[in-house]
């Protein structure tokens, strides 16, 4: 099994629509997990990072899912500007500063 | 924009040449990076440095060598490349170990 799986996509939803990505982790130890956005041929950006209580910022929620070791971004009202890759990023233990990312998942947000 | 700057933004090189890549912050940050990441693939580890000392080498081949003269600066020095090692290189830095990275905009390598 992966250290981290994401689905690659693409998703290719309208403007507007709701559209949610999971991305699972294997080592149940892990700590710290992240969002990252990556536009085409561009430089990986922190989106949210992800906490045990779930958090929100604008049109964003991430979730964490400790049982069953599986963190979630959910997207709301989405715009063309979301286009991207969404990068699932996790940081297992005792490995401080070795981020394990996720394959990603594509997003194209059509008219 | 980017706290991160990265020279140069493209590169191409021969196998025989040597050649750096420079990466400067002035954030503050006590932790450095350098990723290869590959088209269609994840950012993939090769150095960290932490507090100016080298702390994670993840088996990366000596033609790539680590650098760093300072807090805010980073180098890799690259010499007799594959053209295998054609890829974009992106340079992080992080406040602590938090995982909550700022990357450059990166370098693109072409080795021919």
């Amino acid at each position: 099994r992966k250290e981290v799986e994401q689905d690659p996509g693409p998703f290719n939803v309208p403007e507007g629509a709701t559209v949610a990505f999971n991305c699972t982790y294997s080592n149940s130890a892990s700590q710290s997990f992240f969002w990252y956005r990556q536009d085409c041929r561009k430089e990986p950006k922190l989106l949210m990072s992800v906490y045990s209580s779930g958090n929100e910022d604008g049109r964003f929620t991430a979730q964490l899912n400790r049982a069953s070791q599986y963190i979630s971004l959910l997207i709301r009202d989405s715009k063309l500007s979301d286009s991207a890759t969404y990068l699932c990023v996790v940081n297992p233990p005792g490995t401080a500063s070795k981020l394990t990312f996720g394959t990603g998942t594509r997003l194209q947000v059509t008219l | 924009d980017t706290e991160v700057t990265q020279t140069p933004k493209h590169l191409v090189m021969g196998m025989t040449n040597k050649k750096s890549l420079k990466c400067e912050q002035h954030m503050g940050h006590r932790a450095m990076y350098w990723y290869k990441q590959k088209a269609k693939k994840p950012p993939e580890l090769m150095f960290v440095y932490s507090y100016e000392k080298l702390s994670i080498n993840e088996s990366v081949p000596s033609r790539f060598s680590p650098e760093c003269p300072n807090s805010s600066l980073l180098n890799l020095h690259l010499h007799a490349l594959q053209p295998e090692d054609s890829a974009l290189y992106l340079c992080a830095s992080s406040r602590g170990i938090s995982g909550e990275l700022f990357f450059g905009e990166g370098s693109r390598l072409t080795v021919l």
